[in-house]
């Protein structure tokens, strides 16, 4: 079974603060991605990267960056917090490539609950 | 108008009903088309997914894709309390980066 986890389940932090989500995968995935998830807005993707060191914006990747120092870890930073980036968090991953008439499925972690007062 | 629109719901129903969960699209481009399902306070999981146009059938859950009117259905026959949850859509492109674009989900509640 593919594994995605997730540093923190919830995460309490002051406006300013830096701050570090971090997702571990265990099955060798070459794509990761991070989203966030706002009620009526559902899931808004942040930051993919698809191999070590590399990474690509996704649709809202204002006020965040990542790293992909090893392939099994995908780390979104918050440089300096705030209030509008208090949200539900969450990373996946996906094997890279398809096969004919196979998407490449992206499995997620449970998520980071972040409060940022 | 938005690459995916998906009915946020909530949709009630008794448990054995038949239903019926849509998304309609504007990018011809998309080909893969995929469900997942997200329990509360839980990470969204694969349901099933079709590729190009047709129905795909896996268990009580059957997947619907019309092409030429861009709308996708997921048909959940004898729904259970258990089914409760977030269906959000999901569509990507044959080609390029591995990249989802979701709906915004469709509370369902099943009540017993």
């Amino acid at each position: 079974d593919v594994k995605v986890t997730q540093s923190s389940r919830y995460l309490v932090k002051r406006t300013g603060e830096k701050v570090f989500l971090e997702c571990v995968q265990d099955m060798d995935h070459e794509n990761m991605f991070w989203y966030r998830q706002d009620p009526g807005l559902g899931l808004r993707l942040i930051y993919f990267s698809y191999d070590v060191k590399m990474k690509e914006k996704g649709d809202i990747p204002e006020g965040y960056s990542v790293s992909r120092e090893k392939k099994e870890r995908f780390s979104l930073i918050l440089e300096s917090a705030s209030t509008n980036q208090t949200s539900m968090y969450l990373c996946a991953s996906s094997l890279g490539g398809r096969g004919a008439g196979s998407p490449d499925t992206q499995y997620f972690g449970p998520g980071t609950r972040l409060t940022v007062l | 108008q938005k690459e995916v629109e998906q009915d946020p719901g909530p949709l009630s129903v008794p448990e054995g009903a038949i239903v019926s969960l849509n998304c309609t699209y504007s990018n011809s481009a998309f080909q893969y088309f995929m469900w997942y399902r997200q329990y509360s306070r839980k990470g969204p999981e694969l349901l099933m997914y079709t590729y190009s146009s047709g129905n795909k059938e896996d268990g009580r859950f059957t997947a619907q894709v019309d092409k030429s009117s861009k709308y996708i259905s997921l048909f959940i026959r004898d729904s259970q309390p258990s089914d409760s949850a977030t269906y959000l859509c999901a569509m990507s492109r044959p080609s390029g980066y591995s990249t989802l674009t979701f709906g915004k989900g469709t509370m369902l509640l099943v009540s017993p």
